[in-house]
């Protein structure tokens, strides 16, 4: 079946220091690829998708270039801030799935300042 | 943006109750999701619901479970009855469509069977 394989957390940073959070996915279909960010309390919401393989998407800094040939999506930042603090999913969707998401299992991530 | 709504935030039953969580998605979206995420464990996929139907569920989703929205409402989730590994996080979700767009999650309520 679908899988998504991310960094395992927590990751802890200094503000200012650069971010790398890998995501590997397993599908034998052609998935949309997205990063959710979930801060304390609240629902997990959209950072960005790309739905095309060879493309990049980016948000707030955070950028992820989908990579159909080695499977993976990983999320980057060049300087963290504290707000950054937050649990970051990836996720990929099919859409022959009704929508359906498949999850990886979260990376909390602490920025210190 | 847009906010979906999940009420109560936390509820507390014993096992063999019924419990009903309820959602409030995004006003002009039309299909609905729920996941389940134990602690400490990746958010699973329940099911979807869409023009008053479950188009797709997954293992996860026993018998005992079921899902409606009568009349344009709550979106709910019932489980009856609740054993003592439904215990967990129950995200609610709405998109406008499928194929890629975009699924607003609610809060989420902290279910705690005994």
């Amino acid at each position: 079946g679908d899988s998504v394989t991310q960094t395992e957390g927590p990751v802890t940073l200094s503000e200012g220091t650069s971010l790398t959070v890998n995501c590997s996915y397993e599908t034998k279909q052609y998935p949309t690829l997205f990063w959710y960010v979930q801060y304390p309390g609240e629902g997990p919401q959209l950072l960005f998708k790309v739905p095309k393989a060879n493309e990049k998407g980016s948000n707030r800094g955070f950028e992820a270039t989908y990579n159909k040939e080695a499977t993976s999506f990983h999320l980057q930042k060049a300087s963290v801030q504290e707000s950054d603090s937050a649990v970051y999913y990836c996720a990929l969707g099919l859409s022959g799935s009704f929508n359906k998401l498949t999850f990886g299992a979260g990376t909390r991530l602490a920025v210190c300042p | 943006g847009p906010k979906v709504l999940q009420i109560p935030s936390h509820q507390i039953i014993d096992m063999g109750q019924m419990v009903t969580l309820n959602c409030d998605p995004v006003s002009n979206h039309l299909y609905f999701y729920w996941y389940k995420q134990i602690l400490g464990q990746q958010m699973e996929f329940l099911v979807n619901f869409y023009n008053g139907k479950v188009m797709e569920k997954s293992k996860l989703f026993k018998d005992q479970f079921s899902v409606e929205r009568p009349d344009g409402s709550y979106f709910t989730l019932k489980i009856q009855p609740t054993a003592l590994e439904d215990s967990a996080v129950y995200f609610c979700a709405s998109s406008f469509g499928t194929g890629g767009i975009e699924q607003y999650f609610g809060p989420g309520t902290r279910l705690t069977v005994l």
